[in-house]
């Protein structure tokens, strides 16, 4: 069964500095990995997605994230961040084949400070 | 290009009322279609899911139940809300095969 991970259940920075978001996934194939972002009273918005070529996918808003078979991740980054960015922040795998259903993380809540 | 749509916004309702959430997508033809429900401070729930008319899954059992009466409709009911029925709930499509899932702005849900 597909599972996802993402270890951090909050995230602070402040306003300009890096950021990166875990992801882990645990599939029996290639996986197919996107990131979405939520925020407060909204619904989730697509970041970014994975499906094969390239493992370093660029996303919207400046996003960018890296697929790393070896480690099983999906790690989410942004060079500098805004005080906007600040929302909850999911990670999700599948769905693919037979599979209707996409498997989601928990999520992680990113605090902006300034 | 496509659009979901999601009413209403919010939502205040008495305990042991019935409840419709409806949701409707623009755009496309025979989505995958989802409810999610999200209670504060947690992740998502998938609750129904709909591969086309007529044709419901449902993934938790609970006084919940969706139908989907055309190809882009998709409806969350109940004959008797609960109080744990609160939070937020999702609608979300996409297209067949390995597709990201587009979610609608959402509903928030408050039984009294």
């Amino acid at each position: 069964a597909q599972s996802v991970t993402q270890p951090d259940i909050h995230i602070t920075v402040s306003e300009g500095a890096s950021l990166e978001l875990r992801c882990n996934y645990s599939y029996g194939a290639t996986p197919y990995l996107f990131w979405y972002v939520q925020s407060p009273g909204q619904g989730l918005q697509l970041l970014l997605k994975y499906f094969s070529g390239d493992t370093l996918v660029q996303g919207i808003k400046g996003f960018e994230a890296e697929f790393k078979r070896s480690q099983s991740s999906f790690n989410l980054r942004k060079p500098s961040v805004h005080w906007s960015d600040a929302a909850e922040y999911f990670c999700a795998v599948g769905p693919s084949g037979g599979s209707y259903i996409p498997t989601f993380g928990r999520g992680t809540s990113l605090i902006v400070h300034p | 290009s496509q659009t979901i749509h999601q009413w209403p916004a919010t939502l205040v309702q008495p305990v042991g009322s019935p409840l419709s959430l409806e949701c409707t997508v623009e755009g496309t033809s025979n989505p995958n279609l989802y409810w999610y429900r999200q209670a504060a401070g947690r992740g998502l729930q998938l609750l129904f899911y709909s591969v086309g008319i007529g044709q419901i899954s449902s993934e938790v059992p609970q006084n919940l139940s969706a139908s989907r009466p055309q190809d882009r409709q998709f409806i969350l009911s109940s004959k008797k809300l609960l109080l744990s029925d609160s939070g937020f709930y999702l609608c979300a499509w996409s297209r067949q095969g390995a597709s990201p899932l587009h979610f609608g702005n959402g509903t928030r849900l408050t039984v009294t």
